[in-house]
């Protein structure tokens, strides 16, 4: 079964620093991998999404994501960090055709952003 | 831009009671989602549905919950009789296709505002 791993829970950063945030998954096939942000007492927003092609992904709000095969990672990144980027990202997965588990979500466990003025 | 909305936000209810979770899909969306989030945990997979009938639930979803869409634009979770460990964030989400099917963008699942349910 598929599985994503976020290592870092929580992570804080200064304002204007960059940021990196982990995910790895399992899986066996093409994964289609997505990044949601859940802001406090919010439902969660799509940052990005890969399905194929280009494997540097661009999002909103100035986050970009790579996804490298070899090391089974997602990355997501920003080059300067803003106070109202702080939140709580979750990595998900989905699986493709010819899987036995279409329109399932697996999420990671989520990190927890904080952002230092 | 179209939004998934859920109502109520906060469902405060007694062990043992029903409740019925309202949601909203983006109108020309075909693919519906449930998900759950316990307090501290992962967001987890229920059930997804289509074509009024269950694609694929999680074994979380067992006989205690339901999943109808009773007229054309409402998608409803109801829980016929809740534990304490049914206290979470529920999410509902759409999707133009069924997620991973085709690979392209219409497979994205578009996410409501969640309702918090506290059973106590």
């Amino acid at each position: 079964a598929q599985s994503v791993t976020q290592p870092d829970i929580h992570i804080t950063v200064s304002e204007g620093a960059s940021l990196e945030l982990r995910c790895n998954y399992s899986y066996g096939a093409t994964p289609y991998l997505f990044w949601y942000v859940q802001s406090p007492g919010q439902g969660l927003q799509l940052l990005l999404k890969y399905f194929s092609g280009d494997t540097l992904v661009q999002g909103i709000k100035g986050f970009e994501a790579e996804f490298k095969r070899s090391q089974s990672s997602f990355n997501l990144r920003k080059p300067s960090v803003h106070w109202s980027d702080a939140a709580e990202y979750f990595c998900a997965v989905v699986t493709n055709a010819g899987g036995t588990s279409y329109g399932k979500l697996t999420f990671g466990q989520g990190t927890i952003l904080t952002v230092h003025p | 831009e179209p939004e998934v909305t859920q109502t109520p936000s906060h469902q405060v209810t007694q062990m043992g009671q029903e409740v019925i979770l309202r949601c909203v899909p983006i109108s020309n969306h075909l693919y519906f989602y449930w998900y759950r989030q316990i307090l501290g945990q992962k967001v987890e997979f229920l059930v997804s549905f289509y074509n009024n009938e269950i694609s694929e639930k999680s074994e979380i979803f067992d006989d205690q919950f339901s999943v109808e869409r009773p007229d054309g634009s409402n998608f409803t979770l109801k829980i016929r009789s809740t534990k304490l460990e049914d206290s979470a964030m529920y999410f509902c989400a759409s999707s133009e296709a069924l997620a991973g099917w085709t690979g392209s963008s219409t497979d994205t699942q578009y996410f409501g505002p969640g309702t918090r349910l506290t059973v106590l």
